[in-house]
């Protein structure tokens, strides 16, 4: 079965610091990725995802993720952090498995917090 | 669009009692599912549907019961209520699109959340 790991648990920042989070998957055919972002006391939103094309997507606030095929990752990134941006980050893959069966596979999710 | 909602929002149970938690979406999604998310374990998927009258069992359907008899509606049923059920529960559904080469695209679309607490 395809497993999807996030390598920090919590990460602290101060404003205007640059955020990569790291993301790794084990499957080997052809995956959809997904970042989304859990602000405190609210439900997951997406943040970005990537089906196709340019490795470099960018998504909403500011975030962008980079699909590495060869490192099976897909990092997130920013440049400068904001206080508002603390929230938990939960990065997923969407595997097709054929016949129309998809399975959507989630992180165990990274906390940011930003000390202003 | 509303999107996915979810009721209740909170919910406290005593061990042993039943109750449904309800999740609607008005986008015309075909595939819906049920997660629950505990500290440190991510999000992990109960059930699925993948249209009216057909459902699946995800990581950990244990405990749970479902059941879609709308494209709009897939509750989520705790027969039996125990401890080990006290978590955020949220219900998705997901939008596909076909990309190139007779691909999908899907991405799925959160409702708010129900808090169980059970004692």
């Amino acid at each position: 079965a395809q497993s999807v790991s996030q390598h920090n648990h919590h990460v602290i920042l101060s404003e205007a610091a640059s955020l990569e989070l790291g993301c790794n998957y084990s499957y080997g055919g052809t995956v959809n990725l997904f970042w989304y972002v859990q602000y405190p006391g609210q439900h997951l939103q997406l943040l970005l995802k990537y089906f196709s094309g340019d490795p470099l997507v960018k998504g909403i606030k500011g975030f962008e993720a980079e699909f590495i095929k060869s490192k099976f990752s897909f990092n997130l990134r920013k440049p400068s952090v904001q206080w508002s941006d603390t929230a938990e980050y939960f990065c997923a893959v969407n595997v097709y498995s054929g016949a129309g069966s998809y399975q959507l596979t989630f992180g165990k999710g990274t906390k940011l917090s930003v000390i202003p | 669009n509303a999107g996915v909602t979810q009721t209740p929002k909170f919910q406290v149970l005593k061990t042993g009692q039943s109750m449904t938690l309800q999740c609607a979406q008005d986008m015309n999604h075909e595939y819906m599912s049920w997660y629950r998310q505990d500290p440190g374990m991510g999000l992990r998927l109960i059930h699925y549907s993948v249209g009216a009258g057909i459902t699946d069992q995800g990581e950990v359907p244990n405990g749970y019961n479902v059941s879609r008899s709308t494209t709009e509606d897939f509750p989520l049923r705790l027969l039996s209520a125990a401890p080990s059920q006290t978590s955020v529960y949220f219900c998705a559904s997901r939008d596909r699109r076909w990309g190139g080469a007779g691909k999908s695209q899907e991405t799925q679309y959160f409702g708010p959340g129900t808090r169980l607490l059970v004692l």
